[in-house]
C-alpha cells in the first residue's frame, strides 16, 4: 500500500515565522501535490511537482513556495506565515499519468 | 474555467437511511471523475468513473456517471455511523494531465 506521511499533525506558529511542512511518499511516485482545505472551499491546489526539482503553481500559490530535492520528499514553505494561512494542509502523490492520488493525514496549521 | 460543484454541502440523516450525494462538473475534454471519503484524516479513494451509465459498487456504496448531463451521484444505502465523513468529488482539469480539481465536499453526518 502507498504510504504518504506528513511531518506534523498539528502545528502552531506565530505571524511572520517561517514554516516548513514536509511530505514523504514511499512508492516512487513522480507526482506530488500540496493542497489546503478550508470549510466550504474544498481542496485547493497550492503547488504541484512532476519530477525532482520541477514544480508548477497551482490555483493559490501566493505566500507559499516548495522544494523537491528528492523524489520521495516534497516540502511546502511559508516564508512569513500570516493568520490567513491557518488551514488544513494535505499532501498527495500519484504515479505517472495516473489520476488516483494518495493522501497524507494532513497538517492542521494555526497561525496566531 | 474548470469547475466541480457538490451538493448538498452538509447532510444529517439517521442510521439506516439512504443518501444521495451529487457532483456536477464543467471540464472540457472530460476524462474521468473520482470520489474520495475523508474521515478524520487522509482522504481515501472510493471510485473512479469514466464511462456514462455504468455503476460502480462497493458494498453499500455505489456511484454512477452521466456524461450527457455532466454529473455523478454517490449513493450510500443502509447508512451507518461509520459513514460519517466528508465526501469529495474531483475531476482532472482541461490542462494539467495529472492534476485534479476538487469540489467543496459534502459533510455527511449519520446519527444513531
Amino acid at each position: 500500500d502507498v504510504k504518504v506521511t506528513q511531518s506534523s499533525r498539528y502545528l502552531v506558529k506565530r505571524t511572520g515565522e517561517k514554516v516548513f511542512l514536509e511530505c514523504v511518499q514511499d512508492m516512487d511516485h513522480e507526482n506530488m501535490f500540496w493542497y489546503r482545505q478550508d470549510p466550504g472551499l474544498g481542496l485547493r491546489l497550492i503547488y504541484f511537482s512532476y519530477d525532482v526539482k520541477m514544480k508548477e503553481k497551482g490555483d493559490i500559490p501566493e505566500g507559499y513556495s516548495v522544494s523537491r530535492e528528492k523524489k520521495e520528499r516534497f516540502s511546502l514553505i511559508l516564508e512569513s506565515a500570516s493568520t490567513n494561512q491557518t488551514s488544513m494542509y494535505l499532501c498527495a502523490s500519484s504515479l505517472g499519468i495516473g489520476l488516483k492520488q494518495y493522501f497524507g493525514p494532513g497538517t492542521r496549521l494555526t497561525v496566531t | 474555467e474548470d469547475k466541480v460543484v457538490q451538493s448538498p454541502l452538509s447532510l444529517v440523516v439517521h442510521e439506516g437511511d439512504t443518501v444521495t450525494l451529487n457532483c456536477s462538473y464543467e471540464v472540457t475534454n472530460f476524462r474521468s471523475l473520482l470520489w474520495y471519503k475523508q474521515e478524520k484524516k487522509a482522504p481515501t479513494f472510493l471510485f473512479m468513473l469514466t464511462s456514462s451509465g455504468i455503476e460502480k459498487k462497493s458494498g453499500r456504496l455505489s456511484s454512477i456517471l452521466d456524461k450527457k448531463e455532466l454529473f455523478s451521484i454517490l449513493n450510500i444505502t443502509a447508512t451507518q455511523t461509520g459513514d460519517s465523513a466528508i465526501y469529495l468529488c474531483a475531476a482532472p482539469p482541461t490542462q494539467g494531465a495529472q492534476k485534479l480539481v476538487f469540489g467543496q465536499g459534502t459533510r455527511l453526518t449519520i446519527n444513531p
